[in-house]
């Protein structure tokens, strides 16, 4: 067990909805980051958020926003749901005091979102 | 732009053979590497987490190098055993992104009883 928890484990959405996932951080951790992996291939980078405020964005449009609370939690939301958006999301959590060195991501079981 | 490579992408073995995986990426440029291992639909399992200045890490029957130079890190697993079938992942943290990790493909493996 890595900590991370996100809830919910699975969900199914309509095109064009909008879904909101939640990830809580293993204790002590101040930087959460969201991953999109598709069926079969290696996670792909969303964002990452470092004391409430989004410090690196991969290749997604706005429509993927995040938040980061007080208490280093967060949330993914993803509006006008498309059907590619399916995938299984992924959020990890890390100490960034020297993230330069020896920074390990420690990862939750994700969210399994499948959009009809 | 960083890329990550694994070969092979699926791998079946009989239980108790020793065996490799490979992970390749462009740029040397890295702060870490680090090894996960994920089962069928749940979430990734770091497995060992290697420093840009280290060559190796070791835990249990597991051990990963790195070669940072030439862009390639390898996870040696020894004496396999039908609960080390999942898929393997490498992932590396690039410079002046964050704590970002750039994910190869994966390499998915069976070990048959």
């Amino acid at each position: 067990e890595t900590g991370v928890t996100q809830s919910p484990t699975h969900l199914i959405k309509t095109r064009g909805q909008q879904v909101t996932l939640r990830c809580s951080s293993q204790s002590g951790h101040n930087t959460v980051s969201w991953y999109q992996q598709a069926l079969g291939q290696g996670p792909q980078f969303i964002f990452q958020y470092y004391r409430e405020e989004e410090n690196g964005r991969g290749n997604f449009p706005p429509r993927f926003s995040g938040l980061q609370f007080p208490n280093y939690s967060s949330e993914l939301n993803v509006n006008a749901l498309e059907l590619d958006d399916s995938a299984l999301y992924l959020c990890a959590s890390s100490l960034e005091l020297n993230p330069r060195r020896d920074t390990e991501a420690f990862f939750g079981q994700g969210t399994r979102l499948t959009v009809v | 732009k960083q890329e990550v490579t694994q070969i092979p992408a699926a791998l079946s073995v009989p239980e108790g053979e020793n065996l490799v995986l490979n992970c390749s990426f462009t740029d040397s440029a890295i702060y870490n590497l680090q090894w996960f291992r994920q089962d069928p639909g749940k979430g990734l399992t770091s497995l060992l987490l290697i420093q840009s200045s280290q060559r190796e890490q070791t835990s249990g029957r597991l051990n990963a190098s790195l070669d940072k130079s030439s862009g390639r890190s390898t996870l040696y697993i020894a004496a396999s055993q039908p609960g080390d079938s999942a898929t393997y992942l490498c992932a590396v943290r690039p410079h002046n992104a964050g704590n970002m990790l750039t994910f190869g493909g994966g390499t998915r493996l069976m070990v048959k009883p």
